[in-house]
């Protein structure tokens, strides 16, 4: 099954961007993808999808200010002109045909 | 608006059972793949369980396989979780989501919190 590697923390001033990865393992490159933002004490909120060609579709009321890209097995959120709402928990998830697998998550802090 | 409510949560004792319930509406629930994600206090996101549209077909984690049965019923809109002979590494908050095929869980519920303690 699919294992999907992140970075444990991100950080980045108020008013910046950045740039968060999600590493797909070895024969899973072209897997696509979830990012899900869960801010302090809230459930997880659904972000985007996003495929192994770069290209995303974004969920109901997500800002343009999040934007989804691919370079091989790796999956990248990037959060531009960064505001304190976007200090949060960022997951990714995937799947195959039995089984969900889940990112260990990234704690941005803002600046 | 789509909207999942779980409940069912609580305290239990390590070996006991709980069955949690998640409440669906805004969507035609009976088209779409549902499942369960768990939290752990201070942890990250754990695939649990999830069942097909049909009813019948359901997958588990290795961790809760044999333990856990998921369930829906969808005349009533709404997904359960049995929870069998629990123990302490099952405690956390409980989400369900719906699947939205090809593109990952797009709606959560607001969780509810198991306790396993004595």
């Amino acid at each position: 099954q699919p294992v999907l590697t992140q970075s444990s923390s991100a950080s980045a001033s108020l008013g910046s961007s950045v740039k968060l990865t999600c590493t797909l393992s070895s024969g899973h490159s072209s897997f696509i993808i979830a990012w899900h933002q869960q801010q302090p004490g809230e459930a997880p909120r659904y972000l985007m999808k996003l495929e192994g060609s770069g290209s995303y579709n974004k969920g109901s009321g997500v800002p343009d200010r999040f934007s989804g890209s691919s370079s091989g097995a790796d999956r990248y959120l990037t959060i531009s002109n960064l505001q304190s709402e976007d200090e949060a928990d960022y997951y990714c998830e995937t799947w195959d045909s039995n089984t969900r697998v889940f990112g260990g998550g990234t704690k941005l802090t803002v600046l | 608006e789509v909207q999942l409510v779980e409940s069912g949560g609580g305290l239990v004792q390590p070996g006991g059972s709980l069955r949690l319930s998640c409440a669906a509406s805004g969507f035609t629930f009976s088209n779409f793949v549902m499942h369960w994600v768990r939290q752990a206090p201070g942890k990250g996101l754990e695939y649990v369980s999830a069942i097909d549209s049909n009813e019948y077909t359901t997958y588990y984690a290795n961790s809760v396989k044999g333990r856990f049965t998921i369930s829906r019923d969808n005349s009533k809109n709404t997904l359960y979780l049995q929870m069998d002979s629990l123990r302490a590494e099952d405690m956390g908050v409980y989400y369900c989501a719906r699947v939205l095929g090809g593109s990952g869980s797009d709606y959560w519920g607001q969780g509810t919190l198991v306790t396993v303690s004595s």
